[in-house]
């Protein structure tokens, strides 16, 4: 149902890049994609979407590939509080799947 | 700007009691969805309202559970009788009008069933 795969973990040392993979070979055409991250305890927290175009926000980086069926997260210069469930989505009608995500752990 | 709010942000209770979890909206926006989250089963759309209106009840468990949502800045969740099984964390999104818009997520009630 989750229509996405994602490392189930991954590290990233502070101040690196995180570059967080997700495949969605399934999606459709005119479907979103969306990253959001959960830190323990809170609710889930939007961070960028994108449809086919690369996209950049104050938090992040999209990096769609040209067919779609995949997609890259890209966290600049990750710090200890990035650490985080990252899910990736793709949105079928109003309903967000989230899977298992990928739980990111920045080391210092 | 106030995001989503929720509250209780924890409730204790004995089974067979009702439960009754509250979310407020960010203002403006026209969708509300409940989610449940626990270890076993991840987070799970329980039900979205579109415009006051519930569009999709689907993923609601049981009769037990219902939810309303008498105006645009207002809705509960209820659980009656409550059961040890529904012990889990709820929260509430909003999200504008249309299709691609995200969903803001408020910070959730932690429901614990004795």
């Amino acid at each position: 149902d989750a229509k996405t795969t994602q490392p189930t973990s991954m590290d990233c040392a502070e101040g690196r890049a995180a570059n967080l993979p997700c495949n969605h070979s399934t999606i459709s055409g005119n479907e979103y994609v969306y990253w959001y991250r959960q830190i323990h305890s809170q609710g889930p927290q939007y961070i960028i979407h994108g449809l086919k175009n690369n996209e950049t926000n104050e938090m992040a980086s999209l990096i769609i590939t040209e067919d779609r069926k995949s997609s890259t997260l890209i966290l600049p210069h990750a710090t200890l509080r990035d650490t985080a469930v990252y899910y990736c989505i793709v949105r079928v009608v109003n309903q967000f799947y989230f899977g298992t995500g990928t739980s990111l752990t920045v080391i210092p | 700007d106030a995001g989503v709010i929720q509250s209780p942000r924890h409730e204790v209770t004995e089974m067979g009691q009702e439960v009754t979890l509250r979310c407020k909206p960010i203002s403006g926006h026209n969708s509300l969805f409940w989610y449940r989250q626990t270890m076993m089963r991840g987070l799970e759309l329980l039900i979205y309202f579109n415009n006051n209106v519930p569009i999709d009840d689907s993923g609601m468990p049981e009769d037990r559970f219902s939810a309303k949502m008498p105006n645009a800045s207002f809705s509960t969740l209820k659980i009656q009788p409550s059961e040890p099984r529904d012990s889990a964390v709820y929260f509430c999104a909003s999200s504008p009008s249309g299709s691609y818009q995200p969903q803001h997520f408020g910070d959730g009630t932690r429901l614990s069933i004795l």
